[in-house]
């Protein structure tokens, strides 16, 4: 599957705990894109990272929330000390080369904090 | 952030029949995406238009952009089932942020057979 891969697809939390969501880019892609999906409400931008560097982070909440793209293995998304507001799906996205090129989705993390 | 709207919030329609979803800006846009979301599922890109008045067919879905890059329009003839699902715009504006993408809320597309 050549397609942009996201794991869990599923994700359960107490408030409290950690969550940590996944993302593989599109094989010979460098450019990803974090987004989030709140029940009701549209897509919005979270953050962009290139391979080690994180471009804008403009959509990310202040606290508790950080990503990462490390030259090895996937994107990460991590919440800490997750509470109910944060569940929603998250989507992870990513393209060729930055700028206006077509950003590919994947399939989604629900996250669903108890 | 830029305004995207949607229109019709959603959509039934019997098998067969046409239809037309959409996307208004409140700025000029750089490109407009259309994707389709599947319930409990990711984004299928179906196309992106950047030119003013621009218009690309894929299969039974057309997509228009008019001539000031503020409007686009998806249109899908003789709908199937298999069209049935959330259709989303996404924008891109020139400037700072521009890889960003502005959603609009969707439209859901239900289809009867």
């Amino acid at each position: 599957n050549a397609g942009v891969m996201q794991n869990p697809r599923h994700l359960v939390r107490r408030r409290g705990q950690e969550a940590r969501l996944r993302c593989s880019p599109m094989k010979g892609h460098s450019h990803v894109y974090w987004y989030r999906q709140l029940p009701e409400e549209g897509l919005k931008f979270m953050v962009y990272l290139q391979k080690e560097n994180i471009i804008d982070e403009s959509g990310m909440p202040k606290e508790r929330f950080s990503a990462e793209f490390p030259k090895e293995g996937p994107s990460i998304l991590r919440i800490q000390q997750v509470v109910r507001g944060d569940s929603a799906a998250y989507f992870c996205a990513s393209s060729l080369y930055k700028g206006w090129e077509t950003q590919y989705f994947g399939p989604g993390t629900r996250l669903l904090v108890l | 952030s830029q305004e995207l709207e949607q229109s019709p919030q959603s959509l039934i329609v019997q098998e067969g029949k046409n239809l037309t979803i959409n996307c208004t800006s409140s700025k000029t846009l750089y490109g407009l995406y259309w994707y389709k979301q599947k319930y409990g599922e990711g984004l299928i890109f179906l196309m992106m238009l950047q030119k003013g008045g621009e218009e690309k067919s894929h299969e039974k879905i057309t997509a228009k952009l008019d001539e000031k890059k503020q409007q686009s329009s998806l249109h899908i003839t003789a709908s199937q089932p298999s069209h049935a699902g959330i259709y989303l715009c996404g924008a891109q504006y020139s400037g700072a942020g521009s890889y960003q993408l502005t959603f609009g809320k969707g439209t859901k597309l239900s289809v009867i057979p």
